[in-house]
């Protein structure tokens, strides 16, 4: 079982959609990305969050650190959100360099 | 430009030749990390580097693959003897230090190596 997990694998939503992206992991962390990665490859950070919510425009991050779980939610989603999103965590006590990704989550926002 | 540059883009070579990757981190930032990632999966993480000083390395990072930050600013990663495996996007990514959490990383554009 990897370490961090993400869902759902692949998304496809309308124009305008509420979307949800859930990122589940299995250890202690001191903190949790949240990344886009456009095909081409370059990766965007859009989030690094320890505790509570994060908001940055249409975008909206939360993170649950008793339960383990965070959440990306895009509002009114629009054809340039597709995107693959990437959580990743940094372990507690861990390498100040390691982050552990999860494996991403495609979405594709038709108009 | 202030951002994360890697250089090539692409690299096409040869199963058994040696190839080499640069990558340029934003100016005042004194660590940089080296990931890797194959089709469909998320990164990977290599190596990073805080100033000149190659503080971890993965296990994926075999004996083949060197990394090097001499100066303390740009990086390169080396790959002797490349196999079909080693086909993937090799990723750079550079923040600022200190902190427990860890800090924001900036991430470069990618260099996508493909052995024949």
């Amino acid at each position: 079982k990897n370490e961090v997990e993400q869902s759902p694998q692949n998304l496809t939503a309308q124009e305008g959609e509420f979307i949800t992206i859930n990122c589940s992991y299995s250890v202690g962390i001191s903190a949790l990305h949240w990344l886009q990665q456009h095909p081409g490859g370059g990766i965007v950070s859009l989030f690094m969050l320890s505790s509570g919510k994060k908001k940055h425009g249409r975008l909206i991050a939360t993170i649950n650190i008793q339960e383990k779980h965070s959440s990306l939610h895009i509002t009114a989603s629009h054809p340039r959100d597709s995107a693959v999103y990437i959580c990743a965590v940094r372990s507690k006590g861990g390498s100040q360099g390691n982050l552990i990704f999860g494996k991403g989550t495609k979405l594709s926002v038709k108009p | 430009d202030t951002g994360v540059s890697q250089d090539p883009r692409h690299k096409i070579t040869k199963r058994g030749q040696n190839v080499t990757f640069r990558c340029d981190p934003i100016s005042e930032h004194n660590r940089l990390y080296w990931y890797r990632q194959t089709l469909g999966q998320g990164p990977e993480f290599l190596t990073y580097f805080q100033n000149e000083a190659q503080l971890e390395k993965s296990r994926l990072l075999s004996d083949r693959f060197s990394a090097e930050r001499p100066k303390g600013s740009f990086s390169t990663l080396e790959i002797q003897r490349t196999e079909q495996g080693d086909s993937a996007m090799y990723l750079c990514a550079s923040s600022t230090g200190g902190g427990t959490g860890g800090n924001e990383q900036f991430f470069g554009p990618g260099t996508r190596l493909t052995v024949l």
